[in-house]
C-alpha cells in the first residue's frame, strides 16, 4: 500500500516557467512533509518542508503548499532553471516516528533551456 | 553543513558473498540512522531503523538475517548484505538523525551489483 503517491513520473518544463510537482498521501497521521531532490547515483538532498499546522512554506524559488483536507501537497519552483532537472521525492512522517520517512515514487523533472 | 558519508559508493561482488556498507556521520552524533533501498525508477523504501547500542527495527518484508544492521557508535552504522544474490542488486542509502536537532541528513548512496 503506497501511502505517499506521486502520480506523475515525469514532467517537462521550459526554463523560466513554473514547475509544479504534486504529491498525495493517504495516512491522516502524517504531520510533517518534505521534498527532496535527487540526482542519479546520489543520495537525496533536502529542499523544503512543511508542518501540518501550515498550508504554505516558501524558500526562495521553492514553495510548498499543503491541503490537508485533500491530503495533497505540491512543490512550486519558479522560475525553473536547467539545474533543477532531477528526480523530486516527496516524503511524509508522523504518528510519533518523526524521522521515519515514507517516500513517494518520485517525479523526474526536466527543465528545457 | 552536516555530512553523512557512505562507503563504498560502488561495489560489485559475486553471488554468495557478503558485502558491508558503512554509513558515517562526519561532524555530528546520530542516535538514529535509517537504511533505505531504491529500485530503478522506484521510491526509496525504508528497510530498517537503527538506534545506537540496540537492535535495529526492520520494516515488514525485510529479512533481518539477510540485511544485518549494526549501529555500534553514535557516528557509524553498517549494513551487511549476507549471501548476496543478483536480486539484492540495488542502490542503498542511509540517513542519520542529528542528535541535537533531529534533522535528517542523507548519505550519497551505495550501488551494489551482485553478479
Amino acid at each position: 500500500d503506497q501511502q505517499v503517491k506521486q502520480n506523475s513520473p515525469s514532467l517537462s518544463v521550459q526554463e523560466g516557467r513554473i514547475s509544479i510537482l504534486n504529491c498525495d498521501y493517504t495516512n491522516s497521521m502524517f504531520d510533517y512533509f518534505l521534498w527532496y531532490k535527487k540526482y542519479p547515483a546520489e543520495g537525496p538532498t533536502f529542499l523544503i518542508s512543511i508542518s501540518s499546522i501550515k498550508d504554505k512554506n516558501e524558500d526562495g524559488r521553492f514553495t510548498v503548499f499543503l491541503n490537508k483536507s485533500a491530503k495533497h501537497l505540491s512543490l512550486h519552483i519558479v522560475p525553473s532553471q536547467p539545474g533543477d532537472s532531477a528526480v523530486y521525492f516527496c516524503a511524509a512522517s508522523g504518528g510519533g516516528a518523526t524521522n521515519k520517512l515514507i517516500f513517494g515514487t518520485g517525479t523526474l523533472l526536466a527543465v528545457q533551456p | 553543513g552536516a555530512v553523512v558519508s557512505q562507503h563504498p559508493s560502488r561495489v560489485i561482488c559475486k553471488s554468495g558473498t557478503s558485502v558491508k556498507i558503512e554509513c558515517r556521520s562526519l561532524d555530528f552524533q546520530a542516535t538514529t540512522m535509517f537504511w533505505y533501498r531504491q529500485f530503478p525508477k522506484k521510491s526509496l523504501m525504508l528497510m530498517a531503523t537503527s538506534n545506537e547500542g540496540s537492535k535495529a527495527t526492520y520494516e515488514q518484508g525485510v529479512e533481518k538475517d539477510k540485511f544485518l544492521i549494526n549501529h555500534a557508535s553514535l557516528t557509524l552504522s553498517t549494513l551487511t548484505v549476507t549471501s548476496a544474490h543478483p536480486e539484492d542488486s540495488s542502490f542503498y542509502i542511509c540517513s542519520a538523525s542529528h542528535w541535537g536537532t533531529g534533522e535528517l541528513f542523507f548519505g550519497e548512496g551505495s550501488r551494489l551489483t551482485v553478479l
